[in-house]
């Protein structure tokens, strides 16, 4: 069975600081990893995702994610946060060759000033 | 469609009775989904169509959730006998089949909002 781990149901930055959101799956088989964002009213839309090929991910709003399959891990990242980055986003994962995705339980994010 | 349309956006209903709800998912996506999402519990996955497979139902949470696929394209999903703990959004989302290269990618709706009272 598949699943993932986001720790921090919240996360609280300033403007201009690094954005680390944490992931950990776990599967019995190649994954495919997801990041999806939702914004405050809005529906999700996919962020970046990790189908097996280059293990560093780059998404929109110049999010990034490396896939590193010795720590179990798809963390997010941003080098520098804007106030407009303030939303939830959730990990997700999918064993390889097939589409169910498992989501996590999402990691609001807060930036401010 | 251009997106995924559902319906009702807003539903209140009474503990005890039936409501539907319905998503219209791209055209040509073979693959419908079902998530519910409650506050602080994440996505839920509920139940996945593909194509003229059967459903993978393994997410229901009781006998009482059901949903069903017409002609491969609108979904409804039925919960009967509805109980305080229902009360979530309801998120559907459809992709294209496997082995294409947008597969695994969700488009997702805006979402109905059930309460119940």
């Amino acid at each position: 069975a598949q699943s993932v781990t986001q720790l921090g149901s919240h996360v609280s930055v300033s403007e201009g600081a690094l954005v680390l959101l944490r992931c950990n799956y776990s599967s019995s088989v190649p994954p495919y990893l997801f990041w999806y964002v939702q914004y405050p009213n809005q529906g999700l839309q996919l962020l970046l995702k990790y189908t097996s090929a280059a293990t560093l991910v780059k998404g929109i709003n110049g999010f990034e994610a490396e896939f590193k399959k010795s720590e179990t891990s798809f963390h997010l990242t941003k080098p520098s946060a804007h106030m407009s980055d303030a939303a939830e986003y959730f990990c997700a994962v999918s064993p390889a060759g097939f589409q169910k995705l498992v989501f996590g339980t999402g990691t609001r994010l807060l930036v401010s000033p | 469609g251009a997106g995924v349309s559902q319906s009702p956006s807003n539903k209140v209903t009474e503990k005890g009775k039936d409501v539907e709800l319905r998503c219209d998912p791209i055209s040509g996506h073979t693959a419908l989904y079902w998530y519910r999402q409650s506050l602080g519990q994440g996505l839920e996955f509920l139940i996945y169509f593909q194509g003229n497979s059967a459903p993978d139902k393994s997410g229901l949470p009781s006998d009482r959730f059901s949903a069903e696929r017409t002609g491969g394209s609108v979904s409804t999903l039925t919960i009967q006998r509805t109980q305080q703990e229902d009360s979530a959004v309801y998120l559907c989302a459809s992709s294209h089949g496997q082995g294409n290269s947008g597969a695994n990618v969700l488009t997702f709706g805006a979402g109905s909002r059930l309460t119940v009272l």
